[in-house]
């Protein structure tokens, strides 16, 4: 099984609304991914977990923070955001982060907007 | 700094003909690069990568690229394009960092396969 899970499809949430994105894998990977990507442009990585534990932020802006409940589980959790923070939201795993040789698996995504 | 470049946007090939989508990368040490296809609102799928060893790499679908180290190059070809291979591919090289690793991406290619 190669499947990353991500819900919800689709989230409309207000600037005042807080909401948590969801993301599971069951491929035993230790490094899971979140990544923000705008329409037709590359996704730009935000976090990096890594045995559970938060080992990149790529200076993301407070109102979004990660958490990683257990070596399955990743989520995002969304408090008073902007407009421009519409986009696709991609959690990816791997099966680990040393010397960079194993590719990532990635999930569906969810779709933000903020109105 | 560690960078990747896909110099088409949009690749335009008819249905049973070859296809390239070519990636170009500046790297310090040795490249692990990764191709990625990505259809219409969904994740990213893996297609290949090289990581070391023989420099022509196959990978899922039917895809293969040739690593070429002279050149920088990691060109991602198929014998025989299927109009379901229309898609958005990215190139990709891991860069590594003091706290693991990340993908860098190129800005992405778009494939327009015609029957």
């Amino acid at each position: 099984d190669t499947e990353v899970t991500q819900t919800p499809k689709h989230l409309v949430m207000g600037m005042t609304n807080k909401k948590s994105l969801k993301c599971e894998q069951h491929m035993g990977h230790r490094a899971m991914y979140w990544y923000k990507q705008k329409a037709k442009k590359p996704p730009e990585l935000m976090f990096v977990y890594s045995y559970e534990k938060l080992s990149i932020n790529e200076s993301v802006p407070s109102r979004f923070s990660p958490e990683c409940p257990n070596s399955s589980l990743l989520n995002l959790h969304l408090h008073a955001l902007q407009p421009e923070d519409s986009a696709l939201y991609l959690c990816a795993s791997s099966q680990e982060l040393a010397g960079g040789t194993y590719e990532q698996y990635f999930g569906p995504g969810t779709r933000l907007t903020v109105t | 700094a560690q960078s990747v470049a896909q110099p088409e946007d949009q690749v335009n090939v008819a249905e049973g003909n070859p296809l390239t989508v070519k990636c170009t990368y500046s790297v310090s040490g040795n490249p692990y690069l990764f191709w990625y296809v990505q259809y219409p609102n969904r994740g990213l799928q893996f297609l290949l990568k090289y990581i070391t060893g023989d420099n022509l790499v196959k990978g899922s679908y039917g895809f293969e690229a040739e690593f070429n180290k002279s050149q920088t190059s990691f060109h991602l070809k198929k014998p025989s394009a299927l109009v379901s291979d229309s898609a958005l591919y990215f190139c990709a090289v891991a860069m590594i960092k003091a706290a693991g690793n990340k993908l860098t991406f190129g800005g992405g290619t778009r494939v327009l396969v015609k029957p």
